[in-house]
């Protein structure tokens, strides 16, 4: 079956630095990815529509300039959070959309720890 | 507004027993999923329910859809331990989630 590859699966990082999250399509082309976040015991909140070759799309109160997003290919999109704080941690989840069916899959999420 | 409610939030039932989890969503949608999400883990796709009247059913769990109510189940048949997990409905294109049901399995 299809399958996303997100990476790293977990970073710690000082306040201030930029963190990049990778997420992969393997064996399909993704037009269309989705990243979330999601806090501790909470649901998964949409941050961004990214399609390949085009601007991000940001959820409202979603900050562009600290969410960086790029999907320069039918496989890859990431998610660089700049000068990352301690509120930025998180769970950070990707998802595609491809295969025949057009069906939705997920990456295996990001914990970000920001000291 | 694009609103996805799940109850219950919290279900702590005994091994053996039946119970439902309810997802009422705002507006119209062609699809309706359900997810596992296990505690530091992605999600893990359950069913997808595409039509009116849509049953899957997948071993103890059976999942329906009422386009018309706006309202799908996720039913539980006879839980073990290992169903012990949270479990969310989502709907639409980019998924609006609900806020997730965190289910504990007991002996």
């Amino acid at each position: 079956g299809a399958v996303v590859s997100q990476h790293p699966s977990r970073v710690i990082c000082k306040s201030g630095t930029s963190v990049k999250i990778e997420c992969r399509s393997l064996d399909f082309q993704a037009t269309t990815m989705f990243w979330y976040r999601q806090f501790p015991k909470q649901s998964l909140m949409l941050m961004a529509t990214s399609n390949e070759g085009s601007k991000a799309t940001y959820e409202q109160g979603v900050e562009k300039d600290k969410f960086l997003i790029n999907h320069a290919s039918l496989t890859l999109s990431t998610l660089t959070v700049t000068s990352a704080h301690p509120e930025d941690s998180s769970f950070y989840i990707c998802s595609a959309i491809g295969g025949v069916k057009e069906k939705l899959f997920f990456g295996s999420g990001t914990q970000l720890s920001v000291l | 507004e694009l609103k996805v409610e799940q109850n219950p939030l919290f279900l702590s039932m005994q091994e053996g027993k039946n119970y439902t989890i309810y997802c009422n969503y705002s507006t119209t949608s062609d699809r309706l999923y359900w997810y596992r999400q296990d505690p530091g883990k992605s999600l893990e796709s359950l069913f997808v329910l595409l039509s009116n009247g849509a049953v899957k059913q997948e071993g103890r769990l059976m999942a329906s859809l009422d386009t018309k109510a706006r309202l799908s189940t996720l039913h539980i048949t006879a839980a073990v331990h290992d169903l012990s997990a949270t479990y969310f409905c989502a709907f639409g294109y980019a998924l609006n989630f609900g806020k997730g049901t965190s289910l504990l399995v007991t002996p």
